[in-house]
């Protein structure tokens, strides 16, 4: 069936270092979300990508879809104590259709 | 805008009982989503809605839920009887056509003992 699988499941970096989490779908996606879950919290939209190769960046976080529209990737450069949280791809098969999760990356930064 | 609005944020209930969890989308949103969270299982989907009618409920995990909306600004999950292995965090979730970024509420932590 329809799967996103995201690897690590856990990353530990000291605050500065560089953190990278990636997605991978065994079909094409229609588009790809990113979602970031504070402990305690709800998951809170970060950005979504649609073209194929698309790469956004927002402040210190790069976004990157793949070729193929089947991986995605999340990378945060300089982690923060703020970065702290477990950060999760989504992927939506059919334009309009459900969203589904991966099992989500958590980050934790040691100051 | 207060977001998506979920309630109660805990609930406890003993085994058998029957539980109802609520939700107001954003307005204006046309498609909503109830989602399950676990330390085992991650997010599940369990259902979702576009403008009111029910689209996709495979995710849901047996008769004993179901699901309504009644009218665009108002959703509810309910559970009966609840089962211990139904404790979860529920999750509400709204977005403009499934085509942008979902919206989720705070959330319902769901305790049945």
């Amino acid at each position: 069936g329809q799967q996103v699988m995201q690897i690590p499941q856990y990353q530990h970096v000291q605050e500065g270092e560089d953190f990278t989490t990636y997605c991978n779908s065994s079909t094409t996606l229609s588009n790809i979300q990113w979602y970031k879950q504070r402990p305690g919290g709800h998951p809170v939209f970060l950005i979504q990508l649609v073209k194929s190769g698309e790469v956004k960046k927002q402040k210190r976080l790069t976004f990157q879809f793949g070729e193929a529209k089947k991986n995605s990737s999340l990378h945060i450069t300089a982690t923060q104590t703020t970065d702290v949280g477990t950060y999760f791809c989504a992927g939506v098969y059919n334009q309009g259709g459900k969203l589904i999760f991966g099992q989500g990356t958590e980050l934790s930064v040691k100051p | 805008d207060a977001g998506v609005i979920q309630s109660p944020r805990h609930e406890v209930t003993e085994m058998g009982q029957e539980v109802t969890l609520r939700c107001k989308p954003i307005s204006g949103h046309n498609s909503l989503f109830w989602y399950r969270q676990t330390m085992m299982r991650g997010l599940e989907l369990l259902i979702y809605f576009n403008n009111n009618v029910p689209i996709d409920d495979s995710g849901m995990p047996e008769d004993r839920f179901s699901a309504k909306m009644p009218n665009a600004s108002f959703s509810t999950l309910k559970i009966q009887p609840s089962e211990p292995r139904d404790s979860a965090v529920y999750f509400c979730a709204s977005s403009l056509g499934g085509y942008d970024g979902y919206t989720f509420g705070s959330g319902t932590r769901l305790t049945v003992v």
